[in-house]
């Protein structure tokens, strides 16, 4: 199947800093991608829509300001937390969706702990 | 709300029994597909049920689908050891109004098989 590579795998920072994760689909554009938060033992949550080349849709109740997405190009959406506190600290996984097929593929996930 | 509910919330078995997960959810969908999740990583998918389908095989696993009761049961028989892993159903439709097309996750079914 195809790759999608999720980056950072983990990542520790400080309260108030903000944080970088980019999703890359490796051998396949992705005119989609998704962004999703899950707490430990729970179900994966969409946060929101990522498209190329236009804005993110956000599900109801995730800050637009609060965790930035940018899709600008048919490989790379990137996730940034901005300000970040502890109770954002949560895994992060992304998935693609390929253009041609719809086929979804997941990244491996970030995980994010803010001290 | 489309998100799936799996059913048992957690599952313990003995290598060789067969593993029996059920899933229900709440609107119409375009299909149905199962995720598997190790403890920490990303999301590896299954099996994907077409609404028009009702049973599926692929390998050990079987997956069937009743879009008159809006559910799913998926069943790995002869389990290992290394089936030991949180299984998601997702269901894929349409928000009304909206030509985009989301992928809903259920709780998950903790699965854990004894050697």
């Amino acid at each position: 199947g195809a790759v999608v590579s999720q980056h950072p795998s983990r990542v520790i920072c400080k309260s108030g800093t903000s944080v970088k994760i980019e999703c890359r689909s490796l051998d396949f554009q992705a005119t989609t991608m998704f962004w999703y938060r899950q707490f430990p033992k729970q179900s994966l949550m969409l946060m929101a829509t990522s498209n190329e080349g236009s804005k993110a849709t956000y599900e109801q109740g995730v800050e637009k300001d609060k965790f930035l997405i940018n899709h600008a190009s048919l490989t790379l959406s990137t996730l940034t937390v901005t300000s970040a506190h502890p109770e954002d600290s949560s895994f992060y996984i992304c998935s693609a969706r390929v253009w041609k097929t719809g086929e979804l593929f997941f990244g491996e996930g970030s995980r994010l702990t803010v001290l | 709300s489309q998100q799936g509910e799996e059913d048992p919330q957690a599952l313990s078995i003995q290598e060789g029994e067969n593993a029996t997960m059920n899933c229900s959810y709440k609107t119409s969908i375009n299909n149905l597909q199962w995720y598997r999740q190790n403890s920490g990583r990303g999301l590896v998918h299954l099996i994907l049920i077409r609404s028009n389908e009702r049973e599926k095989h692929s390998g050990r696993l079987r997956v069937t689908l009743d879009t008159s009761k809006k559910s799913s049961s998926l069943l790995i028989t002869a389990s290992r050891a290394a089936d030991t892993a949180s299984y998601f159903c997702a269901t894929y439709g349409v928000d009304r109004g909206s030509t985009l097309g989301r992928l809903y996750f259920g709780r998950g079914t903790q699965l854990t098989v004894w050697p």
